[in-house]
């Protein structure tokens, strides 16, 4: 069975500074990688995600994150943060051998962001 | 296009009772899953329909069931309700083909077990 762990819990930041995210997700296989971002009140949202190809992904609000086959890991970095970022980010894992959809999510990463 | 839409949004249930959530999902979509989130657990997966068949299916016991309908609409019934329940249940849709897993999540139906 696949498992996903995000490293960090909380991260409290200054807006402009730099993030990065960590997740890493055990299975040997193939796996479609994503990152979802969930806003205080609102749904998940989908940030971005891999399938295959250049593992460097771009997403949306200037996110992108890198698939390190080798350290089974997709961590999400943003070069400068701002306040609108403030949310709770989740890391999740569809391994090919599924018929269809079935993530598995990491922990969550709650994130704020001091104007 | 609609987002996925999720009824009720909020539910108070008593322990022992049963409940049946309801999930519409964005139009053309065929699969619909279907999770649990708890501050405790996270988000865990407990079904997947797609064409009116469970695809998949994770590791909730069987007072969790699911069902889906002909125009790709879905529910998930809980029976017989323990405190342990009490969770946010998200809905999610896709297009369900191989060539993409992107998942649309609805808002969730809150349901708490008293």
């Amino acid at each position: 069975a696949q498992s996903v762990s995000q490293h960090n819990h909380h991260v409290i930041l200054s807006e402009a500074a730099s993030l990065e995210l960590g997740c890493n997700y055990s299975y040997g296989g193939t796996v479609n990688l994503f990152w979802y971002v969930q806003y205080p009140g609102q749904h998940l949202q989908l940030l971005l995600k891999y399938f295959s190809g250049d593992p460097l992904v771009k997403g949306i609000k200037g996110f992108e994150a890198e698939f390190i086959k080798s350290k089974f890991s997709f961590n999400l970095r943003k070069p400068s943060v701002q306040w609108s970022d403030t949310a709770e980010y989740f890391c999740a894992v569809n391994a090919q051998y599924n018929a269809g959809n079935m993530l598995t999510f990491g922990g969550g990463t709650r994130l704020m962001v001091k104007p | 296009k609609a987002g996925v839409t999720q009824t009720p949004r909020y539910l108070i249930k008593t322990r022992g009772q049963q409940v049946t959530l309801s999930c519409s999902p964005i139009s053309g979509h065929r699969s619909v899953s279907w999770y649990q989130q708890t501050p405790g657990q996270g988000l865990q997966f407990l079904f997947e329909y797609f064409s009116e068949t469970q695809r998949n299916k994770g590791n909730f016991p069987g007072r969790f069931s699911g069902r889906q309908f002909s125009n790709s609409r879905s529910e998930m019934n809980v029976s017989t309700l323990e405190l342990g329940d009490s969770a946010l249940y998200l809905c999610a849709s896709s297009s369900g083909t191989r060539s993409t897993y992107e998942q649309y999540f609805g808002p969730g139906t809150r349901l708490t077990v008293t």
